[in-house]
């Protein structure tokens, strides 16, 4: 157990809804990340806050987006989804942003997003 | 921008064999990290071993060790003494100034009994 929590772990869904991911850090790290997985481009970073901050924009579409909230959980916002938006999506966290650390992440166990 | 490619889609081992799985990266950066991440059918992704690219020792934790060939910019995983449980895909992944990684593809790995 990463201690990284996301739910829900499975959500189908038609073109065109909406949904909400939502991720909890480990006790004390203050970096959030996203990162989505699917068959054909592997990992894929979307986006990073830091202690509510955005920090770091990956390949994040702009029909998606995310914040980080006081208490630290965050959540991935998807919307006017389509077929090849289907995939896993993974939530990390680590302590902190500057500085490595232990330079390692911490990974939720993802949320199988499927568009019908 | 930092890319990572590991070029081996696929590996087969003997159990209690030894595998190795490639991996390369591009960067421009002298301070980095590079690791090694495990994705078990539980989709968990777990970490395996790190390297400082700032350490000439090569990292290793129990049956995984590393080959890290800093001018090449080669980072493998040697897998010793492999056990059905190591089956999982690996993934190669490099993160510097405190920001996201950047995974290569990954490898799946597959354990003959």
């Amino acid at each position: 157990d990463s201690g990284v929590t996301q739910t829900p772990k499975h959500l189908i869904t038609a073109t065109g809804q909406r949904v909400t991911l939502r991720c909890s850090p480990r006790s004390g790290d203050l970096s959030v990340y996203w990162y989505q997985q699917s068959l054909d481009q592997g990992l894929q970073f979307l986006i990073q806050y830091y202690n509510g901050e955005e920090r770091a924009k990956g390949n994040i579409l702009e029909r998606f987006s995310a914040q980080q909230f006081p208490d630290l959980h965050s959540e991935l916002n998807l919307s006017s989804l389509e077929l090849g938006d289907s995939a896993l999506y993974f939530c990390a966290s680590s302590v902190q942003s500057d500085g490595w650390g232990t330079g390692e992440l911490f990974f939720g166990e993802g949320s199988r997003l499927t568009v019908l | 921008a930092q890319t990572v490619t590991q070029s081996q889609p696929e590996m087969s081992v003997q159990e209690a064999e030894t595998v190795t799985l490639s991996c390369t990266y591009d960067t421009s950066e002298s301070d980095y990290y590079l690791f090694w991440y495990k994705q078990p059918p539980s989709r968990q992704m777990i970490l395996v071993i790190r390297q400082e690219a700032y350490k000439q020792q090569n990292a290793t934790e129990n049956r995984f060790s590393v080959n890290f060939q800093k001018a090449a910019k080669s980072f493998s995983l040697k897998i010793s003494d492999s056990q059905l449980g190591d089956a999982a895909m690996y993934f190669c992944a490099y993160g510097a100034d405190g920001n996201k990684l950047v995974f290569g593809a990954g490898t799946i790995l597959r354990v003959k009994s």
